[in-house]
């Protein structure tokens, strides 16, 4: 089944503890991206990337890291998190970084930092 | 990028069509019209998407008008499973942001029995 993994799906954590959110899509998809979502705010793009070893910043990318070694996989790293980003996170890819094509997304990761 | 506005909310009764208005004046001729759905306590969907004509899927049709200033996103029969947020989304091509998907707080569907 072509799907897009996270996990994990709910995390609580305490300030500047370091973690990692994965994502993992088993479609081929060149095209990868980290989206936040808060209320009022909608989803915002923080990091995507358009093959391996290329990522670039999206709309909100302070206090956050990405990296993609492999096609497949494109983990959200925050190195010292802080209240401010509790959210919701979705990982999405798509075949095409083109405007005809869609997104695929996750099931999305809660995280909450205290 | 375009701004799209859209409804917060609409109801629909089951079984019957819904149709999901958008409007994008600012709509530039490369720009793909996309819609997207958020169910409860789940990822956004995709729906359909168009450029200029019409567009037909097992999901929904999508009507483009003319002058592409507008969209109307066309659920032929509603279902309680319709339930969720809908997002109109215009989409850059060629570019490299392009498959950036920029989420407005789209209309909320209310399907009743």
């Amino acid at each position: 089944e072509a799907q897009v993994t996270q996990n994990p799906r709910y995390l609580i954590t305490v300030t500047g503890k370091k973690l990692t959110v994965t994502c993992s899509q088993n479609m081929n998809h060149e095209y990868m991206s980290w989206y936040r979502q808060d209320p009022g705010l909608g989803l915002r793009q923080i990091y995507y990337s358009m093959n391996v070893e290329v990522t670039d910043k999206g709309d909100v990318p302070e206090g956050y890291k990405v990296s993609r070694k492999e096609k497949r996989n494109f983990p959200l790293i925050l190195e010292s998190p802080s209240p401010n980003q509790t959210s919701l996170y979705f990982c999405a890819s798509s075949l095409s970084r083109t405007g005809g094509g869609e997104q695929f997304f996750g099931p999305g990761t809660r995280l909450t930092v205290l | 990028d375009a701004k799209t506005t859209q409804p917060n909310s609409m109801e629909s009764n089951e079984e019957e069509p819904v149709h999901l208005p958008c409007n994008h004046s600012t709509i530039s001729g490369t720009d793909y019209i996309h819609w997207y759905r958020q169910l409860p306590s789940q990822g956004p969907e995709y729906v359909i998407h168009g450029l200029t004509s019409n567009v037909n899927n097992r999901m929904a049709s999508l009507a483009i008008a003319e002058d592409r200033k507008s969209s109307t996103l066309i659920l032929h029969r509603a279902t309680l499973r319709d339930a969720a947020v809908y997002y109109c989304i215009l989409r850059v091509a060629n570019t490299g942001t392009a498959s950036k998907l920029t989420f407005g707080t789209g209309t909320r569907l209310q399907v009743t029995l």
